[in-house]
């Protein structure tokens, strides 16, 4: 299957500054990305959806002026966590699919566990 | 209110033996269903997965069956593995939404040997 990769896999941040997560397709193109975050023993949340060149979708609950979210290019996603506390501390992850793809080909990058402090 | 639900946190199974993992779904309007598998601080890795037009997919030692009028998923893993031991998460997929996946809370397998 393909690759999707995120950096930083691991990040510990104080309270109030923001931190930025990058996710990427390393051998398709994405025209889709999703970000999801999991608590502890809780399942995948997804957080907003991210087509390339356009605003993401945020779901309900997500606040888009704390998490902002860009889709600059065909194989980069970035999720920023802007003023973070330490409620935000989380796994954050990633998911992309390509052009044409089915319901199947939706690869997940390997999370970022983000700290707050 | 979770729309997937996975009621067993954990399931141990002795290897060699079948693994049964159960979901349960409230949304009739799902038509794509996928079992993920997870290891810590790992992403999810897809497995097998199931349209809501059949009852049953097969892919070497993981099946799925659908029973649509329980709304009710389930893998099962035969023989189980050591290696199977992980976090497996059902997941659904609701019809016209831009491939949004909607995930259970998971189970812990593990394969004793």
């Amino acid at each position: 299957g393909a690759v999707v990769s995120q950096h930083p896999s691991r990040v510990i941040c104080k309270s109030g500054t923001s931190v930025k997560i990058e996710c990427r397709s390393l051998d398709f193109q994405a025209t889709t990305m999703f970000w999801y975050r999991q608590f502890p023993k809780q399942s995948l949340m997804l957080m907003a959806t991210s087509n390339e060149g356009s605003k993401a979708t945020y779901e309900q609950g997500v606040e888009k002026d704390k998490f902002l979210i860009n889709h600059a290019s065909l194989t980069l996603s970035t999720l920023t966590v802007t003023s973070a506390h330490p409620e935000d501390s989380s796994f954050y992850i990633c998911s992309a699919r390509g052009w044409g793809a089915t319901s199947l080909e939706q690869y997940f990058g390997p999370g970022t566990r983000l700290t707050v402090t | 209110d979770q729309q997937v639900k996975q009621n067993s946190p954990s399931l141990s199974v002795q290897e060699g033996r079948i693994s049964i993992l159960n979901c349960d779904y409230t949304n009739s309007m799902f038509d794509y269903f996928l079992w993920y598998k997870k290891y810590p601080a790992e992403g999810p890795t897809f497995l097998i997965s199931i349209s809501s037009i059949k009852d049953k997919n097969e892919d070497g030692r993981f099946t799925v069956f659908l029973n649509k009028s329980a709304k009710h998923l389930s893998l099962h893993i035969v023989p189980s593995q050591p290696g199977d031991s992980a976090v497996y998460f059902c997941a659904a997929q609701l019809r016209g939404s831009n491939y949004k996946l909607t995930f259970g809370k998971g189970t812990l397998l593990t394969v004793n040997p």
